[in-house]
């Protein structure tokens, strides 16, 4: 089986601008979930993606915000990009029910300047 | 991540000792425990997990254990190797859909 894949690995954007990250799950998995790592914060959830509906949210300002498709890929998207978000954005992926596994994908390298 | 914490930052093991990695968490409702390892340039890679109605589960050289009574975890690596060198997590559940993750403990195998 394949595992979660991430599009695209690195990308570099400028203040301001907005971002789309794409994330694919393994097949079969309906949950998709977006962590942001950073040297000072570590892992922080941002949110969870179950058939399309988002049953988590966590604490980041609304410019963060994220969707599900039918075939339970999920994107995620910045706006008005901040130095300070300046990351490793991960996705997890896993089949949903209450307290399950979740694997993670390689991630993509955000950098703002 | 602020209710799930790590005892060290670092630790370094001589290679074929065994590794201990302790996490402590302070919620108690967290029913379901995650270790992670992660390693330079990739995403973290699921090692084992454990359910809060257990208190031990093995795996490949690992193993976990789960002392519900003073809210601590760990992670025991068994005859550690230079590829167990890595960044190491354990993440809670609060059956929230959400995982919280510590601050993680860098492990370096010696030759």
């Amino acid at each position: 089986k394949a595992g979660v894949t991430q599009t695209p690995r690195y990308l570099i954007k400028t203040r301001g601008q907005q971002v789309t990250l794409s994330c694919s799950p393994i097949s079969g998995h309906r949950s998709v979930s977006w962590y942001q790592q950073t040297p000072g914060q570590g892992l922080q959830f941002l949110f969870e993606y179950f058939s399309e509906t988002q049953r988590n949210k966590g604490n980041f300002p609304g410019r963060f915000s994220g969707r599900q498709f039918s075939n339970s890929r999920s994107e995620m998207n910045v706006s008005t990009l901040e130095l300070g978000d300046s990351a490793l954005y991960l996705c997890a992926s896993g089949d949903g029910t209450s307290g399950y596994e979740q694997y993670f994908g390689p991630g993509t390298r955000l950098t703002v300047t | 991540g602020e209710s799930v914490g790590l005892h060290l930052p670092t630790l370094s093991v001589q290679e074929g000792d065994n590794s201990i990695i302790n996490c402590a968490y302070s919620n108690s409702a967290s029913d379901y425990f995650i270790w992670y390892k992660q390693e330079s340039g990739k995403g973290p890679q699921f090692i084992i997990d454990i359910r809060s109605n257990m208190d031990k589960r093995q795996g490949q050289r690992v193993t976990v254990l789960l002392n519900k009574t003073v809210k601590h975890l760990s992670l025991q690596i068994a005859a550690t190797q230079p590829g167990d060198s890595a960044v190491y997590f354990c993440a809670e559940n609060m059956n929230d859909y959400k995982l919280s993750f510590g601050a993680g403990t860098t492990v370096t195998v010696r030759a």
